[in-house]
């Protein structure tokens, strides 16, 4: 079945390292997003791309980088310049660039700072 | 620019009674309009979308929304809650000329025996 994979499902991360959370799909989705989401804020975007070889910033991109360098990757790096990582990070993917057809979410990766 | 604003933080029903979570919106453009359900420590799942047919949108599990453009509200309701219907759901609007969907803050829905 097609769809999208997030791993790790949980992540620890220690004071001054980068950590990379992977996203993968195989539903030959042009464009792709991540969100991070903390309690009672809903999702706010942190970076998207609608190609591969390109990506924007979102709402919240400082302390995160990405690349996308295949369609169906897009993995987010979490740098040691976002002070307050610790939150639920959601991969989404979408086949319209109207966006029209909504999203298609992974099951998330639940970093945590230690 | 476009916002989504969830009236209710939480909402409690008890099993079998009707579920109403309201949503209003804010868009410069024709929108389309989204509910997605979250349960725990997962991603979020389409419920339903609007995207400028029928204003009675019917989704998955028996809901449905209605699109009133004079009150800029999308509301989700449900005739009889079942215990599993406990989640979080958001509202969710896009603009085609802003490419990117924005998310209200969540209702979550306790649903007791």
């Amino acid at each position: 079945d097609g769809g999208i994979t997030q791993s790790p499902k949980y992540l620890f991360r220690k004071e001054g390292q980068n950590v990379t959370l992977s996203c993968e799909q195989n539903l030959n989705h042009d464009a792709m997003y991540w969100y991070r989401q903390d309690p009672g804020q809903g999702l706010r975007l942190i970076y998207y791309s609608q190609i591969v070889n390109d990506f924007q910033k979102g709402d919240i991109a400082e302390g995160y980088s990405v690349s996308r360098e295949k369609k169906e990757s897009f993995p987010l790096t979490v740098t040691s310049a976002q002070k307050n990582p610790t939150a639920f990070y959601l991969c989404a993917s979408t086949e319209d660039r109207e966006y029209n057809y909504g999203y298609t979410f992974g099951s998330g990766t639940r970093l945590t700072v230690v | 620019a476009q916002s989504v604003t969830q009236l209710d933080s939480h909402v409690s029903v008890s099993e079998g009674t009707p579920v109403l979570l309201r949503c209003n919106y804010s868009s410069s453009y024709s929108p389309s309009l989204f509910w997605y359900v979250q349960h725990p420590n997962k991603g979020l799942q389409l419920l339903l979308k609007y995207t400028s047919a029928a204003t009675l949108v019917k989704g998955i599990n028996g809901f449905e929304a209605e699109f009133k453009k004079s009150e800029t509200s999308f509301h989700l309701t449900k005739p009889s809650a079942h215990m599993s219907d406990a989640a979080e759901y958001f509202c969710v609007v896009s603009d085609t000329g802003f490419q990117k969907l924005v998310f209200g803050t969540g209702t979550r829905l306790l649903v007791s025996p």
